[in-house]
């Protein structure tokens, strides 16, 4: 059973425009989320992140957005940049409990136009 | 951020040898290391946590006699794949975390391939 869920798994957007990348989870015990990008045969490189205390967290041209009561959260990317072009992984964990792991969606692929 | 280092970053080998892969964190201490697997245009896949100096935790579905982790040290840890086989031909990625920080930074990956 899938926990972090990204259903979009492309996203094209014109360069200069926002992008919204959306993620949705199932475990209510989550209560920290992640963003990460990745470029094919990288690592991942963190993002941004957000706790269940907050609804919003923003940095430079990302901010995440958090609706605990949907189980929903989105990454907004404003302007886009051709460079922003990588798979956008979303990510949560549950750190008030001994499930200390980080779990993965399954990514969106962001592709930004010139 | 914080620099993890993941070694080698792609390695050949026979069916039927081990490879070990390693991971280091440079400039923090990690007490949490965790192992994940990629296959192609798929997510990431935890394979196990270890914590410094226990047994690492691993997930339903992975062999741990067959992925051997070791999490000797706050700074290395070690993802061993015995007797490969062309099956476990994949990408695998660690991260680390440290003690009261959140974020989990990731190696560069290991691109295993069993011939």
């Amino acid at each position: 059973d899938q926990q972090v869920k990204q259903n979009s798994p492309s996203l094209s957007v014109q360069e200069g425009r926002i992008s919204i990348l959306n993620c949705d989870y199932t475990n209510s015990m989550f209560d920290y989320f992640l963003w990460y990008k990745k470029y094919p045969a990288e690592g991942p490189t963190f993002l941004i992140s957000i706790s269940s205390i907050k609804d919003k967290n923003e940095d430079g041209r990302f901010t995440v957005f958090l609706n605990k009561s949907a189980k929903h959260l989105s990454l907004h990317i404003v302007p886009s940049q051709p460079g922003d072009s990588a798979v956008y992984f979303c990510a949560a964990s549950a750190l008030r409990t001994s499930y200390d792991k980080v779990i993965f969606g399954p990514g969106t692929s962001l592709s930004v136009i010139p | 951020g914080a620099v993890v280092s993941q070694h080698p970053s792609w390695v050949i080998c026979k069916s039927g040898t081990s490879v070990k892969i390693e991971c280091r964190s440079l400039d923090f201490q990690a007490t949490t290391m965790f192992w994940y697997r990629q296959f192609p245009k798929q997510s990431l896949m935890l394979m196990a946590t270890s914590n410094e100096g226990s047994k690492a935790t691993y997930e339903q579905g992975v062999e741990k006699d067959k992925f051997l982790i070791n999490h000797a040290s706050l700074t290395l840890s070690t993802l061993t794949v015995t007797s490969a086989h062309p099956e476990d031909s994949s990408f695998y990625i660690c991260s680390a975390r440290e003690g009261g920080y959140t974020e989990a930074f990731f190696g560069q990956g290991t691109r295993l391939t069993v011939v």
